[in-house]
């Protein structure tokens, strides 16, 4: 079973809606999760992260946890073409500090 | 900001050959890790170094070995180069404490023929 699953899409969405990506995880000790965001060639570049239940905003950005159901999401609001790229979850587990594994990754594709 | 230098951003090696692949961050971080980036793989660590002179096995560190003789530069080594070793391999470092995110160079897509 993989450690972090993400849906590998593609994910279509309109300019102006908002796009939900999703992330569950297995290991329930967690504590880190993260979202990168990676253009095609490009490397990947953190844009969110979140370690207590809830929500936290950035911008258009908003990262969801749900701990006891061992679930993260990243909700783009207002999405734009620019934000086509594909988005990657990755966890930090209990017992590999310091060792994030990733989600093998949600291409999203904004249509003007 | 953070900055990680990947010394190559495209390679090409025959089967057989030693392959180094460098990297270098310029912000005093403890923590250094390669990865490999595969399409429907994600991307899988192959060696980390929490600190000069040492180095862990990550997920898949067969037919790689790595070296950190300094903080700041942390070497990926393909022994002997197959053609399953081509992809893309990704360096990243991170501050401490632990939990924070890391920051990646920008790649280099090696392809051994």
């Amino acid at each position: 079973q993989k450690e972090v699953e993400q849906n590998s899409g593609p994910l279509s969405v309109p300019e102006g809606a908002i796009a939900s990506l999703n992330c569950t995880y297995s290991d329930r000790g967690s504590q880190s999760f993260f979202w990168y965001r990676q253009y095609s060639g490009k490397s990947p570049e953190l844009i969110m992260s979140i370690y207590s239940n809830g929500d936290k905003e950035d911008g258009r950005f908003t990262a969801q946890l749900n701990k006891a159901s061992q679930y993260v999401s990243l909700l783009i609001r207002d999405s734009q073409p620019s934000d086509s790229a594909t988005y990657l979850c990755a966890v930090i587990s209990s017992g590999s500090a310091r060792q994030l594994t990733f989600g093998s990754g949600t291409q999203l594709t904004v249509l003007p | 900001d953070v900055k990680v230098t990947q010394s190559s951003r495209y390679l090409v090696k025959r089967t057989g050959e030693k392959v180094f692949l460098e990297c270098v961050q310029d912000m005093d971080h403890e923590n250094m890790f390669w990865y490999r980036q595969d399409p429907g793989l994600g991307l899988r660590l192959i060696y980390f170094s929490y600190d000069v002179k040492m180095k862990e096995k990550g997920d898949i560190p067969e037919g790689y070995s790595v070296s950190r003789e300094k903080k700041e530069r942390f070497s990926l080594i393909l022994e002997s180069a197959s053609t399953n070793q081509t992809s893309m391999y990704l360096c990243a470092s991170s501050l401490k404490p632990d939990g924070y995110g890391y920051t990646f160079g920008s790649g280099t897509r090696l392809t051994v023929v």
